[in-house]
């Protein structure tokens, strides 16, 4: 049936846990991949991209790992913070064609 | 750079109002996109401009939707006759290609009563 609207997955961590969301892209031919970050009433942010010749990268706090053999890409974010509760969106794209967009998770810090 | 600029932030109009939502990209990016944003369908590509040339607008639900580029720093998105379905977050992003990491603007939440 129609979904009568857009649940969001929610992860609630506590402070300072490292939290992990994960993401599952569907079109093989995808060799570029964004995580954003959205804090409410603000545009996406971006994060940190990986392109399908690594595995693995690391930012500032945060850490995206790629898996192309299932199609699965993670954000993992160290020690979060009250100022990581967001909802967090991974992107894809091919060589030729504009980001496509996943559906959001949201993150939920515990103080 | 003052980054992606929308205007306005907040806009309300009546049923069968004409909408123009307007957008400065960052300067020197050659892609332009406008996302549309709700609960039921998250966020949806609209349309993408390549050197100030619309791409792709298959992603515009209606005939009602148009978008223009006249010139690399301006673009506007309308909506002639407004609907109350219309009521969104409409964002405007832009980037060195369209196949690169967009930055977004702080969108226009648009309300349609």
């Amino acid at each position: 049936g129609e979904s009568v609207g857009l649940h969001l997955p929610t992860l609630s961590v506590q402070e300072g846990d490292n939290s992990i969301i994960n993401c599952a892209y569907s079109n093989s031919a995808s060799d570029y991949f964004i995580w954003y970050k959205q804090e409410s009433g603000k545009g996406p942010q971006f994060i940190i991209d990986i392109r399908s010749n690594m595995d693995k990268r690391q930012g500032q706090r945060v850490t995206v790992l790629l898996n192309k053999t299932v199609k699965h890409l993670s954000l993992q974010i160290a020690a979060t913070q009250p100022g990581d509760s967001a909802v967090y969106f991974c992107a894809e794209n091919t060589g030729n064609t504009p980001l496509v967009f996943g559906k959001g998770t949201r993150l939920s810090v515990i103080a | 750079d003052a980054g992606v600029i929308q205007s306005p932030r907040h806009e309300v109009t009546e049923m069968g109002q004409e909408v123009t939502l307007r957008c400065k990209p960052i300067s020197g990016h050659n892609s332009l996109f406008w996302y549309r944003q709700t609960m039921m369908r998250g966020l949806e590509l609209l349309i993408y401009f390549n050197n100030n040339v619309p791409i792709d607008d298959s992603g515009m639900p209606e005939d009602r939707f148009s978008a223009k580029m006249p010139n690399a720093s301006f673009s506007t998105l309308k909506i002639q006759p407004s609907e109350p379905r219309d009521s969104a977050v409409y964002f405007c992003a832009s980037s060195l290609q369209y196949t690169t990491e967009a930055f977004f603007g702080q969108g226009t939440r648009l309300t349609v009563v």
